[in-house]
């Protein structure tokens, strides 16, 4: 089964600053997504950015991007001039292709806090 | 699109009630994610449906628990009875999965069940 492991439960950085928070997985699998979601406090599931594991690229979206480390099995978020929106929960995620659950294997989160 | 939809967004029963939560995928999607998420579990996969028969229902937790997607635009969970250790934020998704789709989970906005 696979495995997602958030090391930081909690983070708070300045505005403006960057900041990179941690994910690992555990897999046996070689075709397989990788997400990062984010969830304010009204609960919503947005999806931040998302890599293809086949894909050597790192994936960017404006202010946020990955750092993919496929044989060390590592997929952190970048997010870079952080703005007080971006204090939220933070789930990274991981999506098996071809398997026979489709569902997402989330990590605990981490609790990221912009402060002014 | 009016994205996924979920009824209602907070729910609170007494313990020994039934329970039932709602969820409308986004049109065109085949797949749907019935998730629950608590503080010390996080967010867990219950079940899962495509083209909507059930996958995987290894997640859902006991018997109490039934899940049913009577048609593509429409599903179900309940819960009879329900006990207090219940009380969670259940979440739907759906996504498109075959093809060269890109996987994502739509989440809707959750519904809160509280079990006193």
């Amino acid at each position: 089964a696979q495995t997602v492991t958030q090391s930081q439960p909690e983070m708070s950085v300045q505005e403006a600053e960057t900041v990179t928070l941690s994910c690992t997985y555990d897999t046996s699998e070689n075709n397989y997504y990788l997400f990062w979601y984010k969830q304010p406090p009204s609960r919503q599931m947005i999806l931040v950015i998302r890599q293809e594991a086949y894909k050597q690229q790192n994936a960017t979206e404006n202010r946020f991007s990955v750092n993919f480390q496929k044989a060390a099995k590592s997929f952190s978020l970048k997010i870079s001039d952080s703005q007080l929106g971006d204090t939220a929960m933070y789930f990274c995620a991981f999506y098996e292709l071809g398997g026979g659950a489709d569902g997402l294997t989330f990590g605990k989160g981490t609790h990221l806090i912009i402060q002014p | 699109d009016a994205g996924v939809i979920q009824s209602p967004r907070h729910e609170v029963t007494e313990m020994g009630q039934e329970v039932t939560l709602r969820c409308k995928p986004i049109s065109g999607h085949n797949s749907l994610f019935w998730y629950r998420q608590t503080m010390m579990r996080g967010l867990e996969l219950l079940i899962y449906f495509n083209n909507n028969v059930p996958i995987d229902d290894s997640g859902m937790p006991e018997d109490r628990f039934s899940a049913k997607m009577p048609n593509a635009s429409f599903s179900t969970l309940k819960i009879q009875p329900s006990e207090p250790r219940d009380s969670a934020v259940y979440f739907c998704a759906s996504s498109f999965t075959g093809g060269t789709g890109d996987r994502e989970q739509y989440f809707g906005p959750g519904t809160r069940l509280t079990v006193t």
